[in-house]
């Protein structure tokens, strides 16, 4: 399944589709972004970034799209597995070092 | 090779009391961050140290929150006087550099902190 909307604090997936997890960042001088996966009990774990002069970029199994107009970033995970139902979080890099954390979208894997 | 470490890994305390908690970065790297997460949400920046520069500060809620930072290697977080609001899981994250242009960070597990 796909998540429609700016942003979701869930998303129930089923195995072996693909999932597109969206967020919405604030500062238009935002250089910098970054996506992180935190399991249960766990700290975040960085998973892809792009930097403002592209629009997408690809990992194994995931593309992050950057829309610089919107001030829209989203993650997709193709052919999800059981293993990525997790706390996703966008972060954004604006004008220094520090990391703005958006409210992160918990997404589950259905079976 | 070895990552982030924190310890400990749960610290129930009383309210009122001091709480120390303690964070080991990578190796080499010479930024670090402190952020906090209360549960069901994002983190919160804290405090940054770069190196030998003066940390930034900005982050801390109260000046009951303090840290400091040997060189570039071991950091620690200290919350005198804790209140119930204080609980949440403390995420130390380091990298290789600071700076405009940020380095990847790396997290470690965290530590839960419960104030009762």
């Amino acid at each position: 399944g796909e998540s429609v909307g700016l942003h979701l604090p869930t998303l129930s997936v089923q195995e072996g589709d693909n999932s597109i997890i969206n967020c919405a960042y604030s500062n238009s001088a935002s250089d910098y972004f970054i996506w992180y996966k935190q399991e249960s009990g766990k700290g975040p774990q960085f998973i892809i970034d792009i930097r403002s002069n592209m629009d997408k970029r690809q990992g194994q199994r995931v593309t992050v799209l950057l829309n610089k107009t919107v001030k829209h970033l989203s993650l997709q995970i193709a052919a999800t597995q059981p293993g990525d139902s997790a706390v996703y979080f966008c972060a954004e890099n604006g004008n220094d070092y520090k990391l703005s954390f958006g409210a992160g979208t918990t997404v589950t894997v259905r079976a | 090779g070895a990552g982030v470490s924190q310890s400990p890994s749960n610290k129930v305390t009383e309210k009122g009391k001091d709480v120390e908690l303690r964070c080991d970065p990578i190796s080499g790297h010479t930024a670090l961050y402190w952020y906090r997460q209360r549960l069901g949400q994002g983190l919160e920046f804290l405090i940054y140290f770069q190196g030998n520069s003066a940390p930034d500060k900005s982050g801390l809620p109260s000046d009951r929150f303090s840290a400091e930072r040997t060189g570039e290697s071991v950091s620690t977080l200290t919350i005198q006087r804790t209140q119930q609001e204080d609980s949440a899981v403390y995420l130390c994250a380091s990298s290789l550099a600071g700076g405009r242009l940020s380095y990847e960070q790396y997290f470690g597990p965290g530590t839960r902190l419960t104030v009762t």
